[in-house]
Formats: structure tokens, C-alpha cells, sequence
């Protein structure tokens, strides 16, 4: 079973701000990332799939990089819109899984 | 528009069962894959297990902590993915999301999440 881990759990940022989350895997999974963001009292929205393919309709601020253990989401320019828990996923093999997430507050 | 809407949720006692569905339009849900993912009151996602397209056979696959108890269905003649919850413990307490699987990816669509409390 892979493991994703996530860092930091919890980052209070200003607008404007660049934001920088990490998401490590336990094995080698390729590009099979993908990055959610969910806010309170709503379902999960994808941002970003295998790693760095951008999705129609997410801001061009919401970027993603990395391969085989070591994944990165990116926002540049922070908006007050931004504040959510954001989660990683895998689909490289069964059983998928997610990290842990990460809350971002704004200040 | 592609949407999914779950059904079926509230309050069931330990050890008994309930059937949650998801009812997709917008698209041919049989052409996909139908996941379930949960998330316990305060915590983060969890995935629950999926069926795969008509495709790839429709078969199903499971988290080892729900395998033996659960079991994920599908009726494309009705768009409905169906989520059998046997042998229910406290620790299933969750809102569960139905998800499109994109091949075996990403999921690019969620449902609006359906309550189950276990309890007695």
C-alpha cells in the first residue's frame, strides 16, 4: 500500500502570498498524482491531474510538478477564494490513496 | 452539464446494512469508472473502492477496510452506481462521495457527499 504524506498539515498565508505544498510518496509512483482542492462544506474539486496537467477552469495561479516520490503544488499570487484543505491522491496502484491533506487560512 | 447525485444515507444501527446510490447524467456512466470515496467526521478522504467501466469487465476492487463488507454495483441501463454497506460498525460514520474515475486516474467529477451515521 502507498503511503502519501503531506507538508505542512496546516499554513496560515496572506494574499499575494506563494504557497508551496508537498506531497511524498512511500514508492515510486511514477507521475500518477493528483492534486484536490476541498472547501468547507464542499465536495473535493480536481486542480491538477498526473502531476502537472492543468484542468480547464482552475485558475492558471494552481500549478503542480514533481515525479516518482516527490510531488509539489504550487499557488502563486494567494487569493482569499484559496482558503480550503488541499489533498493529494494516487493511482498508480490499488489501493489508491490520499495524503493527509493540508489546510491553508488565510490571514 | 455532468453531474452526480448520491442517495440513500442516515441513521443505521451497528451491524446493519444500507444501500447508498449515485445517479449519474451528463455523460455515459458506463463508459467509466464509479468510485466511492468517504470522509469521517473531521478527517481527510478516504478511498473506498471502485468499479470499473463495462469496458474493463465491471469489476470491483476494494480498501482492505471495507473488503468482505462492502460491495460496489452498477446498472448503466439507469446511470446508477450502487454502494452495499453489510455488517455497518460506528467506525463507517462518514459522508461518502461518488466519484467518476478517469481511467485509472484521475476523478474529474463528485457528488454533493451523502451522510451514513452508525450508531446506536
Amino acid at each position: 500500500e502507498i503511503v502519501l504524506t503531506q507538508s505542512p498539515d496546516f499554513q496560515s498565508v496572506t494574499p499575494k502570498e506563494k504557497v508551496t505544498i508537498t506531497c511524498r510518496a512511500s514508492q515510486s509512483i511514477g507521475s500518477s498524482l493528483h492534486w484536490y482542492q476541498q472547501k468547507p462544506d464542499q465536495s473535493p474539486k480536481l486542480l491538477i491531474k498526473y502531476a502537472s496537467q492543468s484542468i480547464s477552469g482552475v485558475p492558471s495561479r494552481f500549478s503542480g510538478s514533481g515525479s516518482g516520490t516527490d510531488f509539489t503544488l504550487t499557488i502563486n499570487s494567494l487569493e482569499a477564494e484559496d482558503a480550503a484543505t488541499y489533498y493529494c491522491h494516487q493511482s498508480s496502484s490499488l489501493p489508491y490513496s490520499f495524503g493527509q491533506g493540508t489546510k491553508l487560512e488565510i490571514k | 452539464e455532468v453531474q452526480l447525485v448520491e442517495s440513500g444515507g442516515g441513521l443505521v444501527q451497528p451491524g446493519r446494512s444500507l444501500r447508498l446510490s449515485c445517479t449519474a447524467s451528463g455523460f455515459t456512466s458506463g463508459d467509466y469508472a464509479m468510485n466511492w470515496v468517504r470522509q469521517a467526521p473531521g478527517k481527510g478522504l478516504e478511498w473506498v473502492g471502485f468499479i470499473r467501466g463495462r469496458t474493463y469487465g465491471g469489476t470491483a476492487e476494494y480498501a482492505a477496510s471495507v473488503k468482505g463488507r462492502f460491495t460496489i454495483s452498477r446498472d448503466d441501463s439507469k446511470s446508477i452506481a450502487y454502494l452495499q454497506m453489510n455488517s455497518l460498525k460506528t467506525e463507517d460514520t462518514a459522508v461518502y462521495y461518488c466519484t467518476r474515475g478517469v481511467g485509472a486516474g484521475y476523478f474529474d467529477c463528485w457528488g454533493q457527499g451523502m451522510l451514513v451515521t452508525v450508531s446506536s
